[in-house]
């Protein structure tokens, strides 16, 4: 990708069960948002996290970032079926963004 | 909130025709779109920064006269893929930036799937 790489690129949960996804980046950031997208669809605005910032939580997600290891981690706790989607990190730096690779979540009811 | 139409939502063309999608901003002015391109099961691939009444900038490795950009009001940009082919076929996806650059916060359109046969 042009910035860096999700990891796990696909996971498998059962409803009801937490889903951590990580992004690892390369360059340095003014925020980075985590971003969800459902088959064939634009994408939907998560959370932002500034670079100074190190958790924020909205509901049932939580972010976390680590800018000396250039990462971040999106955890979704109690997941639900309709959180199946596949869910991007993007970087912000000089007015541009750049995505990760994503991450295909599958919630099985 | 803040929405993004893109149009159309699907496209197929004949190969060497010239194929236009539209972004537009509905309920907000963007003085910055940007442009992405989706392969299948792959990421958003940043094509190009579109700026209101000036030039759009390209990513490297982008063709400026294959995909021409124009931004010529605060709510649209459009996206011309010249003389499609086959290779050009994959899902452009359109952002919209608040011109409030504290809400650095992008807002998606729902993408143009497009086939050239």
């Amino acid at each position: 990708s042009q910035q860096g790489e999700e990891d796990p690129q696909a996971l498998s949960i059962q409803e009801g069960e937490n889903a951590t996804m990580n992004c690892s980046y390369k360059t340095s950031i003014n925020n980075l948002q985590w971003y969800r997208q459902n088959s064939g669809r634009g994408l939907v605005h998560l959370i932002l996290i500034r670079s100074n910032e190190r958790e924020k939580h909205s509901g049932r997600l939580r972010v976390t970032l680590d800018t000396s290891k250039k990462s971040s981690s999106l955890l979704i706790t109690a997941s639900r079926a309709a959180d199946t989607a596949s869910y991007f990190c993007a970087t912000h730096n000089f007015n541009k963004f750049y995505f990760g690779s994503g991450t295909k979540l599958n919630v099985k009811p | 909130g803040a929405v993004v139409s893109q149009h159309p939502s699907w496209v197929i063309c004949k190969s060497g025709t010239s194929v236009k999608i539209e972004c537009r901003s509905l309920d907000f002015q963007a003085t910055t779109m940007f442009w992405y391109r989706q392969f299948p099961k792959q990421s958003l691939m940043l094509m190009a920064t579109s700026n209101e009444g000036s030039k759009a900038t390209y990513e490297q490795g982008v063709e400026k006269d294959k995909f021409l950009i124009n931004h010529a009001s605060l709510t649209l940009s459009t996206l011309t893929v010249t003389s499609a082919h086959p290779e050009d076929s994959s899902f452009y996806i359109c952002s919209a930036r608040i011109t409030d650059r504290a809400k650095n916060i992008q807002y998606f359109g729902a993408g143009t799937r497009l086939s050239v046969l």
